[in-house]
C-alpha cells in the first residue's frame, strides 16, 4: 500500500519566490497534517485538516504561509514570499480520526 | 518551554549493548507515541502507549507508560546498526495533534 507522498522531496529556491508543497494522504484516511523540523525547534504542528476542513492553524507562522485541501487527497502548503529563515523539513501526516499519524517522507526546502 | 523532554540527547553505544531513552511530559497524556527517524528520512510509526502502566514490545524494541501517565521509556535489547536513527516521543495532548521531543540520537558502532 502506498504510504503518505509528498513533492517534491527538495526545493531549493530564492528568497521571495513563492513556494508550494504537495501531499497525498494514505487513502481513506481523514485526518492530515503539516509539520516543519529544524534543528533548534524540533518538529512542529503547522495545521491540522480533518475532513479536508483547517481545525487547528495556530502553527502557521505568518500570512506568508497558507495551506489548503480540496479534497481528501490532496493538500498543499504554500509559501508566499518565501525567506531564509523558511528553511526546514516539511513533513506531511495522515491518519484515520485519532489514530496513528503516519508520516510522509518530506520535502527538504532550502530558501537561499 | 518545552512540555516534552527527551533524554538523552545522543546516545553512542557498541553493537550489542542494550539502552534506554526516557520521554518526561510536564503534564498528563492523552497517549505517548515513539517514532524512529533515519537520517534524511520521514518517521517511522514504532508503537503507541495510551494506558497507565502500559509496556509494549516490538522485536528487541519495549516502550513503557508509567502509571501517572507522565513518562514513557524506550528500551533496546541488543543493539544493532539497524537501530540507529533519531528515536522521537510524541505526546497526544490534545486528542489529535502531536507535541514532539527534540529527539534522540542513536548511533551504534561494531
Amino acid at each position: 500500500d502506498a504510504g503518505v507522498i509528498q513533492s517534491p522531496r527538495h526545493e531549493v529556491t530564492e528568497m521571495g519566490q513563492e513556494v508550494t508543497l504537495r501531499c497525498k494522504p494514505i487513502s481513506g484516511h481523514n485526518s492530515l497534517f503539516w509539520y516543519r523540523q529544524t534543528m533548534m525547534r524540533g518538529l512542529e504542528l503547522l495545521i491540522y485538516f480533518n475532513n479536508n476542513v483547517p481545525i487547528d492553524d495556530s502553527g502557521m507562522p505568518e500570512d506568508r504561509f497558507s495551506a489548503k485541501m480540496p479534497n481528501a487527497s490532496f493538500s498543499t502548503l504554500k509559501i508566499q514570499p518565501s525567506e531564509p529563515r523558511d528553511s526546514a523539513v516539511y513533513f506531511c501526516a495522515s491518519s484515520l480520526s485519532e489514530d496513528t499519524q503516519y508520516f510522509g517522507p518530506g520535502t527538504r526546502l532550502t530558501v537561499l | 518551554s518545552q512540555e516534552l523532554e527527551q533524554s538523552p540527547q545522543s546516545l553512542i553505544v557498541q553493537e550489542g549493548k542494550n539502552l534506554t531513552i526516557n520521554c518526561t511530559s510536564s503534564k498528563t497524556l492523552y497517549g505517548l507515541y515513539w517514532y524512529k527517524q533515519k537520517y534524511g528520512e520521514g518517521l517511522i510509526f514504532l508503537m503507541m502507549l495510551q494506558k497507565g502502566g502500559e509496556e509494549k514490545s516490538h522485536e528487541k524494541i519495549t516502550a513503557k507508560l508509567d502509571e501517572k501517565k507522565q513518562q514513557s521509556s524506550l528500551h533496546i535489547t541488543a543493539s544493532q546498526p539497524s537501530h540507529a536513527g533519531i528515536y522521537l516521543c510524541g505526546a497526544d495532548y490534545s486528542g489529535y495533534a502531536l507535541n514532539f521531543g527534540k529527539g534522540t540520537s542513536l548511533l551504534v558502532t561494531p
